[in-house]
């Protein structure tokens, strides 16, 4: 099984900073993983897929990357709406979700 | 605007079976593959089962592999999961998502607002 590993779990941001999000898998999925963002009370949102497409309506401050089986999710310019947990998904091999990253208000 | 309401959740006991299912509206249901997505209490998300558009591919987590089974009526817009042998540990918060694509190849662009299944 594949196996996304998110870092760091928790990160401490102010607003209007940015913050760097990573998730690793364990083999190779290609550019095949999405990244959403989760609220209490809310459904999961998509942020991006396919690794860097940024999903509609999704500000152009959510930013993915991928190198190799490394991928990172930056948020430019945090806004107070962008804070909660983020998890990164991978579809190459039907589904896996890493463990998710909080992000928190400094 | 595309819109997934999931019903069936409960309390059940556990080794008994339910069934979820998922209404779907806003989109044209047979483009699009289906996942189930599940979140346990103070847990993270873990991904359950997608079926495709026309039900020939289906994939499971191992958590689940031989107990539950998802199926799809697309003239019905409506997504299933039937669950047998419940445990304790299949608690959880149950999602239908919608994928970007007609197979399992984009990530999920429409959530549910959940069903809740607790196995006690």
């Amino acid at each position: 099984d594949i196996v996304m590993t998110q870092s760091p779990p928790t990160l401490s941001v102010s607003p209007g900073e940015s913050a760097t999000l990573s998730c690793r898998a364990s083999q190779s999925v290609s550019a095949n993983i999405a990244w959403y963002h989760l609220k209490p009370g809310q459904a999961p949102r998509l942020l991006i897929s396919a690794a860097t497409t940024t999903a509609t309506g999704v500000p152009a401050r959510f930013r993915g990357s991928r190198s190799g089986t490394e991928f990172t999710l930056t948020i430019s310019s945090l806004q107070s709406e962008d804070f909660g947990v983020y998890y990164c998904h991978q579809y190459d091999n039907w589904g896996t979700f890493g463990g998710g990253t909080i992000v928190e208000m400094k | 605007d595309a819109l997934l309401v999931e019903s069936g959740g409960g309390l059940v006991q556990p080794g008994r079976s339910l069934t979820l299912s998922c209404a779907a509206s806003g989109f044209t249901f047979d483009d699009y593959a289906m996942h189930w997505v599940r979140q346990p209490p103070g847990k993270g998300l873990e991904w359950v089962s997608v079926i495709s558009w026309n039900s020939a591919s289906i994939g499971y987590a191992d958590s689940v592999k031989g107990r539950f089974t998802v199926s799809r009526d697309n003239a019905k817009r409506s997504l299933y999961l039937h669950m047998n042998s419940l445990r304790p540990e299949d608690t959880a918060l149950y999602y239908c998502a919608k994928d970007v694509y007609a197979s399992n190849g984009g990530g999920m662009d429409v959530w549910g607002q959940g069903t809740t299944v607790t196995v006690s």
